[in-house]
């Protein structure tokens, strides 16, 4: 079946505009995280949702950063005002179930550079 | 807090060498261990878990046993081949108050040469 969608692959952009970045999640997994993948910064935790709700958000870097999920399915990342330290790729997963046990599936992230 | 430490790369082998990726952890609880492999050009997959002590994960010729009295989950494989060069990170999740979230290594990349 499909996999997890990220989009746009690659985004561009001057500093100070906002983006947003778009994930869909493999059918029925309920949990859909975000991380950020940056050479100094290595693989980070941004934001976490069940359903709809965020139960974690203790990743998201600023009041920069907001996400949100809608009807259980698709999510959206927006950055207001990017600076040139949030140039990262991108990365979504989902899980069927919320245990830590469970598998994530990643997405194949998007690629942000701000200039 | 909770962390992932992992040997630093790039680590180089000649073909049907012996592959060793440390990776020890810190953590609260009791969490689950993983193994994820990022290809050339490719997205994050999921090589192998574990989720509690002493279980042995295995996938593709890879191993890792979650020694919890080390508190360490090193990948292992007997005979690598080209095919396996890649970023490895060493992931936990299911800490005690960190929900499900995964805390990585720093990843190690792999060169595996003819």
């Amino acid at each position: 079946g499909a996999g997890v969608s990220q989009s746009p692959s690659n985004k561009v952009t001057e500093k100070g505009k906002d983006v947003e970045l778009r994930c869909d999640p493999i059918s029925g997994h309920t949990a859909l995280y975000w991380y950020r993948q940056s050479l100094g910064q290595g693989l980070e935790f941004l934001i976490y949702f069940q359903g709809n709700s965020a139960p974690d958000k203790s990743g998201l870097p600023s009041d920069r950063f907001s996400a949100e999920r809608t009807g259980g399915s698709v999510s959206t990342l927006t950055i207001q005002r990017t600076q040139q330290e949030d140039s990262a790729v991108y990365l979504c997963a989902s899980s069927f179930w919320t245990s830590g046990t469970d598998t994530q599936y990643f997405g194949p992230g998007t690629r942000l550079t701000v200039l | 807090g909770n962390s992932v430490t992992q040997m630093e790369g790039p680590v180089t082998l000649s073909e049907e060498a012996f592959l060793t990726i440390n990776c020890t952890y810190t953590a609260t609880g009791y969490p689950s261990l993983f193994w994820y492999v990022q290809y050339p050009g490719e997205g994050l997959q999921l090589l192998l878990k574990a989720t509690k002590a002493d279980d042995k994960g295995s996938n593709k010729g890879f191993e890792a046993t979650y020694r919890k009295e080390t508190t360490s989950f090193h990948l292992e494989k007997g005979s690598v081949q080209v095919s396996d060069s890649a970023v490895y990170f060493c992931a936990l999740s299911g800490v005690t108050g960190g929900g499900n979230k995964l805390t990585f290594g720093t990843g190690t990349q792999l060169k595996v040469e003819l």
